[in-house]
Order: structure tokens, then C-alpha cells, then sequence
């Protein structure tokens, strides 16, 4: 499967604890980007990476939300302490490059947090 | 500040006739205009987009209609199927191109046999 990746499918958490969600992007693509989708809400935008660079943050909480891209390995989206409020569906999506109009995003298929 | 809204949260149409879904946006620095498909417990996948430089876009069965003045853009199916079905998202972007997304709040559709 060449698309984009993301795993766990389903997390489950209790309030406080640490939630990591993974995501490997389609081959080739070094931009990764973070949604959330709240329920009956549409995605809103989180967060976006390069390689070993956050590019853009300014849709993510202040506080015990986090993300990186790694040279090697998957993009992870951190959220420490988690709360209720914190249960949403979250999407990765790719891109071979950015700002370009005819590259629209890939998207993987979610992790699902829920916290109890 | 809900900036590209998706005023009809469920739309029934019957199969073989047009499926209309329409997005209404307030931005006007927006100048890309998108649409995805999402089925249940999948990712959203691109159906059709649109620059602001246009007013129609048609890939098969999908044509996209954009009224600037207006700030309206629809998205027309035609003839639906049943596998039309799903939860269909305007999204739009602005000068960083088409990968920073407002998304609206989605139309669910369902085509009836």
C-alpha cells in the first residue's frame, strides 16, 4: 500500500495519560500535515512538517500538543495529559510539494482517540 | 468564525438524478476551492478542485461551479450513484497553496436506489 499511513487505527486513553499517534507518508512525499476533526465538525488544520522542520503550527493547542518529523522514521503527533476534549479523529495528509495547486493532499485513514 | 461554511448537513437524492451540494465562504484572500469524498471510517479523498481564476471545472460525472461575487461555489453530480454516498467536504485555501485547508462542516449524501 503506497498510501499514506497511519497507525494505531483506534487509541484508547484515559485523562492523563500520553497519546502518539504515527504516520508515514506516501513514497516520495517529504510534507506531512496534521488535521483534527472534532465530531460532526469538518478537519482543521494543525500542524505542518518537513523533514526535521516544523513549518507551520499555528492551528496547534498551546499547550501538551506536539509534533515532529524525523529525518527516519514516521511523523508522530504527541498530546501529553489528555483530556476528553482530546477525542477526535486526527488525519495525516502528504504532499510531494507544498504551496502548489494542482498537489492536492493525500490523506491517510485517522487514528480515532478516545479519552476516558 | 466559521470561514467556509456547508449550510445543509444531509442531502437525499434519488439515483440517476443531479446531486447539488453547495459551500458558502466568507474569505475572500481564498483563491483555491476543493472538494472531498469521506466514507465512514476512511480518509478524505479528493473528488475536485477549482482556482479562483475559473468559474466551472467538470471531471466526469463532477462539475464544480465557482461565483466569486457571490462566494458561493457548488458541486454537481450527475447522474448519481449509489456509491455516490458520503460525507462530502468544501474545503478552500489561500496564498500557501492547496495543502493549508478550511474545511466545512461536511453534507452527508445519501442516493436512494
Amino acid at each position: 500500500n503506497a498510501g499514506v499511513m497511519q497507525n494505531p487505527r483506534h487509541l484508547v486513553r484515559r485523562r492523563g495519560q500520553e497519546a502518539r499517534l504515527r504516520c508515514s507518508p506516501m513514497k516520495g512525499h517529504s510534507h506531512v500535515y496534521w488535521y483534527r476533526q472534532l465530531p460532526e465538525e469538518g478537519l482543521k488544520f494543525m500542524v505542518y512538517l518537513q523533514k526535521e522542520n516544523i513549518i507551520d503550527e499555528s492551528g496547534m493547542p498551546k499547550e501538551r500538543f506536539s509534533a515532529e518529523f524525523p529525518k527516519e522514521g514516521p511523523s508522530i503527533l504527541r498530546i501529553q495529559q489528555v483530556v476528553r476534549g482530546d477525542s477526535a479523529a486526527y488525519f495525516c495528509a502528504s504532499s510531494p510539494f507544498p504551496g502548489v495547486s494542482n498537489s492536492p493532499l493525500h490523506f491517510g485513514n485517522g487514528t480515532r482517540l478516545t479519552v476516558t | 468564525d466559521q470561514q467556509v461554511k456547508q449550510n445543509s448537513p444531509s442531502l437525499s437524492v434519488q439515483e440517476g438524478r443531479i446531486s447539488i451540494l453547495n459551500c458558502d465562504y466568507t474569505n475572500s484572500m481564498f483563491d483555491y476551492f476543493l472538494w472531498y469524498k469521506k466514507y465512514p471510517a476512511e480518509g478524505p479523498t479528493f473528488l475536485i478542485s477549482i482556482s479562483s481564476i475559473k468559474d466551472k471545472n467538470e471531471d466526469g460525472r463532477f462539475t464544480v461551479f465557482l461565483n466569486k461575487s457571490a462566494k458561493h461555489l457548488s458541486l454537481h453530480i450527475v447522474p448519481s450513484q449509489p456509491g455516490d454516498s458520503a460525507v462530502y467536504f468544501c474545503a478552500a485555501s489561500g496564498l500557501q497553496g492547496a495543502q493549508k485547508l478550511v474545511f466545512g462542516q461536511g453534507t452527508r449524501l445519501t442516493i436512494n436506489p
